[in-house]
């Protein structure tokens, strides 16, 4: 199946520091979503995308696909402890596969 | 809200043993999937269904079958299992298409084989 690769595979942060997640695929995807887990969780949805260039916010979380739909990332300003865990996109055509993730550490 | 419930949430099983994870789920979903999560490595998909007695292989379904003989359930079998079997195993379900829906996910069972 099609590949999604993440990066980076760890951050660890201070608190108000901004976080990038990375994904890309080398083939063009349909959409792509993003997850969170949190510590000791499982995956929970955060968004879709399925325009090229399509940009959606959420609070502080800036979610980009990329105009040739091969790439996308996932943008925090200013994270906060609450944003501990690990980020996980997902992209597909006709069946999703994700990417390695991205755990997030914050320093308070 | 949608419930995806997986049958244990820690299991300790000897290599060799026959091992059944059961996942169901109670908002009508069509699609549902099994992963199992190591660290470095993501979500990696063992093997979904589409439909009732319907299944498609994943990326890594060595050692692994699935049945689905109900439209809620969904069940993850290990026939023989090994210890490079160990790991978290993740259900998930969500409307029609994979790749238009977002994926429901269970708690999780973490599978230890001894």
């Amino acid at each position: 199946g099609q590949q999604v690769m993440q990066i980076p595979q760890y951050q660890h942060v201070q608190e108000g520091e901004d976080f990038t997640t990375y994904c890309n695929s080398s083939t063009t995807l349909s959409n792509i979503q993003w997850y969170k887990q949190r510590p000791g969780g499982h995956p929970v949805f955060l968004i879709q995308l399925v325009k090229s260039g399509e940009v959606k916010k959420q609070k502080r979380l800036t979610f980009q696909f990329g105009e040739a739909k091969k790439n996308s990332s996932l943008h925090i300003t200013a994270t906060q402890t609450t944003d501990v865990g690990t980020y996980f996109c997902a992209g597909g055509n006709n069946d999703m596969r994700f990417g390695a993730g991205t755990r997030l550490t914050v320093k308070p | 809200d949608v419930k995806v419930t997986q049958s244990s949430r820690y299991l300790v099983k000897r290599t060799g043993e026959k091992v059944f994870l059961e996942c169901v789920q109670d908002m009508d979903h069509e699609n549902m999937f099994w992963y199992r999560q190591d660290p470095g490595l993501g979500l990696r998909l063992i093997y979904f269904s589409y439909d009732v007695k319907m299944k498609e292989k994943g990326d890594i379904p060595e050692g692994y079958s699935v049945s689905r003989e109900k439209k809620e359930r969904f069940s993850l079998i290990l026939e023989s299992a090994s210890t490079n079997q160990t790991s978290m195993y993740l259900c998930a379900s969500s409307l029609l298409l994979a790749s238009s829906y977002e994926q429901y996910f269970g708690p999780g069972t973490r599978l230890t084989v001894t």
